[in-house]
This record gives structure tokens, C-alpha cells and sequence, in this order.
């Protein structure tokens, strides 16, 4: 158990719907990052909050948006959701200026 | 920019023999690397990481990497494989953390291990 938790673990909707993924880090790690798991385009890091803040972005569709709360957990909000969206999303968190990233079990969403 | 390549999209080997994964890598600086490990419907399980200490990098499982700065490689082995041991390995090089560098991870496009009994 890597101290990452993420909720649902499964998301099942429907095409033009919008969805909201949630991770809680580690107990003292200030990034969240969150990656997208699928098929045909391997893993990729969409986003990352430090802190709080937005602090780099990836290959994230403008359908998609992210936020920090003041209690570090981190929602990745989904809308407008195609089917090529289904995939695995993943989060992970480090401390401050440890590069090493903890991963949690992942969401795996699947849009019908 | 940074990339990793992973040489085989799948290895197979039977029970008790050695494994070998093949990693090699792109970086304009000195990288950190990392193999993490995923099951089948599970999350993603660091392995090892290796941060400019020791170029053989021991891990958990009985797996270990070696970094070869002249090959720009960091192969992952393991003496003798374990049916438990089937799973989609990633190589993964880190953006870093210095210089204002995110932290963002790079992974290879996995290599799926199949153990024969």
C-alpha cells in the first residue's frame, strides 16, 4: 500500500457526461500529479499541483481541469467525456524535492 | 528533452531463470531513473530508483538495475524468475526536481513479462 488512496476505482457514464476523480496523497507530500493510462498512448502525466497551485502541465485536454484543496487532496474533473477518454487515471504524490512519485491504485474510467 | 525506450514489449521466460528487461534512455543531464512495477488491475509499484549513488541499484523482489552512463542504459535483472513475477514493467526517467524542473515522470511503453511454469 503505497499511503495514495483514489476514489471511485471504477467509473462506468455515458458520452457528453462529466465526472470527478479524487486522490488523497501521502500523509506529508505537498505534489499531486495525475496521469492517464491508456492503450494506445502508454502513460502519460496530464498535470501537476504543488502546494495548491498549478504548477506544470502535460498533455491534458482543456475538457479536463484539476484543483488542490487547502487539505492537498486533488480532484481531476473530466467533462464532456468522449470515448476515447476511457482509460486509467492514475495520481501520484512526492515530497518537496524527491523525485521519487508513490502512485495510487488508479481510477479506471470507461465512457459508453 | 528526456525519453526512455524500452527495447521489448514482451519477454517471456520459464520459472527459474534469469530476467532481463531492457531500458535506454535519453537525457541532456545526469537522469534519475526508476522501475515501477504493474500487476495485472493493480496500481503502479515502485521497484527501484536510481539518483546518482550507486550505479547497481538493488530493489525490492530480488530485482536490481545497473546504470551504464556509456550505453545510456538501465537494464533491469532478476537472477531467477518467480510465476509471480508476471506483470508490465515500466522504465521511467524523472524530469527532475532542481533548476525549477517539475518532477514530471517519463515512462516507457512497458514491457510485459510472462513467467512459464
Amino acid at each position: 500500500d503505497s499511503g495514495v488512496t483514489q476514489t471511485p476505482k471504477h467509473l462506468i457514464t455515458a458520452t457528453g457526461q462529466r465526472v470527478t476523480l479524487r486522490c488523497s496523497p501521502r500523509s506529508g507530500d505537498l505534489s499531486v500529479y495525475w496521469y492517464q493510462q491508456s492503450l494506445d498512448q502508454g502513460l502519460q502525466f496530464l498535470i501537476q499541483y504543488y502546494n495548491g497551485e498549478e504548477r506544470a502541465k502535460g498533455n491534458i485536454l482543456e475538457r479536463f481541469s484539476a484543483q488542490q484543496f487547502p487539505d492537498l487532496h486533488s480532484e481531476l474533473n473530466l467533462s464532456s467525456l468522449e470515448l476515447g477518454d476511457s482509460a486509467l487515471y492514475f495520481c501520484a504524490s512526492s515530497v518537496p524535492g524527491v523525485e521519487t512519485q508513490y502512485f495510487g491504485p488508479g481510477t479506471r474510467l470507461l465512457v459508453l | 528533452a528526456q525519453s526512455v525506450t524500452q527495447l521489448d514489449s514482451h519477454v517471456s521466460v520459464s520459472e527459474g531463470t534469469p530476467v532481463l528487461l531492457r531500458c535506454n534512455y535519453s537525457s541532456s543531464y545526469s537522469p534519475s531513473l526508476f522501475w515501477y512495477v504493474q500487476h495485472p488491475n493493480k496500481g503502479l509499484q515502485l521497484l527501484l530508483k536510481y539518483t546518482s549513488a550507486a550505479t547497481l541499484v538493488k530493489g525490492i523482489n530480488g530485482f536490481e538495475a545497473e546504470f551504464k552512463k556509456s550505453e545510456t542504459s538501465f537494464h533491469l535483472t532478476k537472477p531467477s524468475a518467480h510465476m509471480s513475477d508476471a506483470a508490465e514493467y515500466f522504465c521511467v526517467v524523472s524530469e527532475g526536481v532542481k533548476s525549477g524542473n517539475t518532477g514530471k515522470l517519463i515512462f516507457g511503453q512497458g514491457t510485459t513479462l510472462q513467467v512459464k511454469p
